[in-house]
């Protein structure tokens, strides 16, 4: 019964690179958020998606981030041509859906230089 | 704007004392609020919930508290052991039957000393 995977755990990306994350739910859940975690800081919601549809993307920046949940494969972040200030813990959390207690995975950790 | 609030950093208690670490909230939409637990290097981990049709949930060492008047949560750890040692975030959201989404606090860092 695995948990949550996130991969890859650490990604270091050049300035104006593609930065892409990995997220696969645990079995059964059909819910997956994406939070990023700036350093001394709360997570901060970024998007809500289930199966081929994306429910809230209100925390999602307007430019350059856009996220997706094919009806088969993980969920993937994708951030275009990074900047410094993207550097972040990225975490994935996924629910059943209607339930609050979501498990998170262990993040990816993205360094942009 | 800071929704939900922690408003300290750390927290440092001895092994066997009881660990209080604090949370407010200024959004009354709130209806549903947790505690997650992180370790360096870890996703956060859920650590016990509370619903606001109740105003205490008990789950062994970990009690949360919910004072819905002043906006305010708190989660006691007793006894603290040092594998407790944790940043502790406080979590909240509105559970509307749409996006379910938390809104975190910053977190705590609590060491409990052997």
């Amino acid at each position: 019964n695995a948990g949550v995977m996130q991969n890859p755990r650490h990604l270091v990306r050049r300035r104006g690179q593609e930065a892409r994350l990995r997220c696969s739910p645990m079995k059964g859940h059909s819910h997956v958020y994406w939070y990023r975690q700036l350093p001394e800081e709360g997570l901060k919601f970024m998007v809500y998606l289930q199966k081929e549809n994306i429910i809230d993307e209100s925390g999602m920046p307007k430019e350059r981030f856009s996220a997706e949940f094919p009806k088969e494969g993980p969920s993937i972040l994708r951030i275009q041509q990074v900047v410094r200030g993207d550097s972040a813990a990225y975490f994935c959390a996924s629910e059943i859906g209607g339930v609050t207690e979501a498990f998170f995975g262990q993040g990816t950790r993205l360094t942009v230089v | 704007d800071q929704q939900v609030k922690q408003n300290s950093p750390s927290l440092s208690v001895q092994e066997g004392r009881i660990s209080i670490l604090n949370c407010d909230y200024t959004n009354s939409m709130f209806d549903y609020f947790l505690w997650y637990k992180k370790y360096p290097a870890e996703g956060p981990t859920f650590l016990i919930s509370i619903s606001s049709i109740k105003d205490k949930n008990e789950d062994g060492r970990f009690t949360v508290f919910l004072n819905k008047s002043a906006k305010h949560l708190s989660l006691h750890i007793v006894p603290s052991q040092p594998g407790d040692s944790a940043v502790y975030f406080c979590a909240a959201s509105v559970s509307r039957g749409g996006s379910e989404k938390l809104v975190f606090g910053k977190g705590t860092k609590l060491t409990v000393n052997p």
